[in-house]
């Protein structure tokens, strides 16, 4: 069965300073692999997704992703963080068995400080 | 509106009383989604729905729990003599056709506080 992992429950970086966050997943094929942005208070953004091609994907708000498959990770960074950014952070991955679920992991909480 | 819309934004309300929560897909999308996301934790998958096929109703944690579509479009999360269990932010989302590529957008949730 497919599964996400975030190992990070929370980071804190300071502002300026680049950023990884962490995502493994488990499936046998290849996923659909995202990222989401979620605000205080909001519903969740898509940061950027990867299908297939080029193993690091560019999204928006600075933010980019990179698939190994070696590692079944799909590690999000930004090479110099914003107060802005501080956020949750969720990986999803979904696989197209047939079904539709997309499984999220239980998130990363990002704090910036000054 | 541009994006899926979800009321009431908070709810609360005591022990044993039925709630109904709203969502209001982005238009033209046919699949739409229910999550519940308690405090700390990730989003536990309620219920599916896809154009005119039966729900998968899989995610719903009890019979208490009961969502329906009506015309293809909003959706109502009915909430039967609620527990504090509960309580919850319960998250809407929509994506164009329910495949599985296809990214869900979301509503900025409904917080439900049972007393």
């Amino acid at each position: 069965a497919q599964s996400v992992t975030q190992p990070d429950i929370h980071i804190t970086v300071s502002e300026g300073a680049s950023l990884e966050l962490r995502c493994n997943y488990s499936y046998g094929a290849t996923p659909y692999l995202f990222w989401y942005v979620q605000s205080p208070g909001q519903g969740l953004q898509l940061l950027l997704k990867y299908f297939s091609g080029d193993t690091l994907v560019q999204g928006i708000k600075g933010f980019e992703a990179e698939f190994k498959r070696s590692q079944s990770s799909f590690n999000l960074r930004k090479p110099s963080v914003h107060w802005s950014d501080a956020a949750e952070y969720f990986c999803a991955v979904g696989a197209d068995t047939g079904g539709f679920k997309t499984i999220f992991g239980a998130g990363t909480r990002l704090f910036v400080k000054a | 509106g541009a994006g899926v819309s979800q009321s009431p934004s908070n709810k609360v309300t005591e022990k044993g009383k039925d709630v109904e929560l709203r969502c209001d897909p982005i238009s033209g999308h046919t699949a739409l989604y229910w999550y519940r996301q308690s405090l700390g934790q990730g989003l536990e998958f309620l219920i599916y729905f896809q154009g005119n096929s039966a729900p998968d109703k899989s995610g719903l944690p009890s019979d208490r729990f009961s969502a329906e579509r009506t015309g293809g479009s909003v959706s109502t999360l009915t909430i039967q003599r609620t527990q504090q269990e509960d309580s919850a932010v319960y998250l809407c989302a929509s994506s164009l056709d329910g495949r599985v590529g296809q990214p869900q957008h979301f509503g900025d949730g409904t917080r439900l506080s049972i007393l």
